[in-house]
């Protein structure tokens, strides 16, 4: 099974400012496999980012994927302040067929 | 525009059966893949299976046991049951649509999610 590990848990950051979040595999994964997700308190969790740097319908270009092999980051150029929310990580795989890593949260400084 | 719902009991005793059912609307259960995903309060999101439009099924290993997936295209939903469950299994369950593109594999659509709680 492969481990997703993100980091950091939370990261404490002000409007405007630049967010990385980092999603580190426990093996090599294809790039396609890689999603990041935006959960906010309440709400299902809304899809961002697929095949590592793909962004969804409707997502800001603020919001930018890279990465490849175990490492991969999710950056937030300029935060906005609907964007403080707990981020997660996803890979597909063979078995279980889907992992989430354990999320990091961006909050408020 | 996709739109899932979950509908379930809320409140399940241990040992019992828990029975989720998920309408899909805007679009047919004909095509892609449906999944369940639940998250514990305060945790993160555990992937618990899916069911495509011919039937198939994949389940998480950790749960593969206890859990029963289905489709009624007659009603375009489809159902979870988790059998023998403990204070372990509360969490709020998500119904979700898997999307492909680009080779790859995600969730693009979301129910709302529906707690499930189980307690005597």
């Amino acid at each position: 099974e492969i481990v997703l590990t993100q980091s950091p848990g939370t990261l404490s950051l002000s409007p405007g400012e630049r967010a990385t979040l980092s999603c580190r595999a426990s093996q090599s994964v294809s790039s396609s496999s890689l999603a990041w997700y935006q959960q906010k308190p309440g709400q299902a969790p809304r899809l961002l980012i697929y095949g590592a740097s793909s962004r969804a319908t409707g997502i800001p270009d603020r919001f930018s994927g890279s990465g490849s092999g175990t490492d991969f980051t999710l950056t937030i150029s300029r935060l906005e302040p609907e964007d403080f929310a707990v981020y997660y990580c996803q890979q597909y795989g063979s078995s279980p067929r889907f992992t989430f890593g354990p999320g990091t949260k961006v909050d408020l400084k | 525009q996709v739109q899932l719902q979950e509908s379930g009991p809320g409140l399940v005793k241990p040992s019992e059966t828990l029975s989720l059912t998920c309408s899909v609307s805007g679009g047919s259960i004909n095509r892609n893949s449906w999944n369940w995903i639940r998250q514990p309060p305060g945790k993160g999101l555990e992937w618990i299976g899916y069911i495509d439009y011919s039937g198939s099924t994949s389940y998480n290993p950790s749960l593969k046991s206890r859990v029963t997936m289905s489709l009624d295209t007659s009603k375009n939903e489809f159902s979870l049951k988790l059998s023998s469950v403990t204070a372990a299994d509360t969490a709020v369950y998500y119904c979700a649509r898997e999307e492909y593109d680009l080779g790859s594999l995600f969730f693009d659509y979301w129910g709302q999610g529906t707690l499930i709680t189980v307690s005597s």
